[in-house]
């Protein structure tokens, strides 16, 4: 089975601190994605990466950075937390998408709490 | 990539068949359709793609009409289990981006 694995399930930052949040999948994927999700408005994408050290931003990237140093592992920065980061953290994988497409996989989410 | 439009919610009762139809006015060509559930506290998963015609698997069927500007998910005999968030999503097939919208809240009652 695929895995992708977040690393905190809960975390709570201060104001201000700079925030790790990692994603690690054990497919060999080479599309990962960060997204944040919020009451009413659904998942919305933040980074995407199609490659090792490849970054795209998707449609709300303000305030975030990220980093894919190996294929692995996509890593959400958030430089200066602030509460309106206040969130549920969603990261997926999925292999290339081809002729046909394919599907993502999830990891469970990482709920940040910014105070 | 093209916008969806689905309803908000949608309330059902254990037993009957759940239709969520999503728009996709401005489809392209090397678009497919492809719909993911998401149950409180876990992340999305996949169920069901499609390109055109109709689609089934253990889970849902997809109707796509021959214009591809919707497509119609559907639950068969629901139940209290099948209460989550539905998400359409249209896309190329060789796209890198992958979006979201609001989904759609499906939720089943006794």
């Amino acid at each position: 089975d695929v895995k992708v694995t977040q690393s905190s399930r809960y975390l709570v930052k201060r104001t201000g601190e700079k925030v790790f949040l990692e994603c690690v999948q054990d497919m060999d994927h080479e599309n990962m994605f960060w997204y944040r999700q919020d009451p009413g408005l659904g998942l919305r994408l933040i980074y995407f990466s199609y490659d090792v050290k490849m970054k795209e931003k998707g449609d709300i990237p303000e305030g975030y950075s990220v980093s894919r140093e190996k294929k692995e592992r996509f890593s959400l920065i958030l430089e200066s937390a602030s509460t309106n980061q206040t969130s549920m953290y969603l990261c997926a994988s999925r292999t290339t998408p081809g002729e046909r497409g394919t599907e993502a996989f999830f990891g469970q989410g990482t709920r940040l709490t910014v105070v | 990539l093209a916008k969806t439009t689905q309803p908000i919610s949608m309330d059902s009762y254990e037993g009957q068949e759940v239709n969520i139809t999503c728009s996709h006015n401005n489809i392209a060509t090397n678009d497919y359709i492809t719909w993911y559930q998401q149950f409180p506290s876990q992340g999305p998963r996949f169920i069901i793609q499609g390109y055109k015609t109709k689609v089934t698997n253990e889970v849902a069927s997809l109707f796509i009409p021959a214009d591809r500007k919707s497509s119609t998910l559907s639950l068969p005999r629901v139940s209290l289990s099948d209460t989550a968030v539905y998400y359409c999503l249209v896309g190329a097939f060789n796209d890198y981006k992958l979006s979201f919208g609001a989904g759609t809240t499906v939720t089943v009652r006794a």
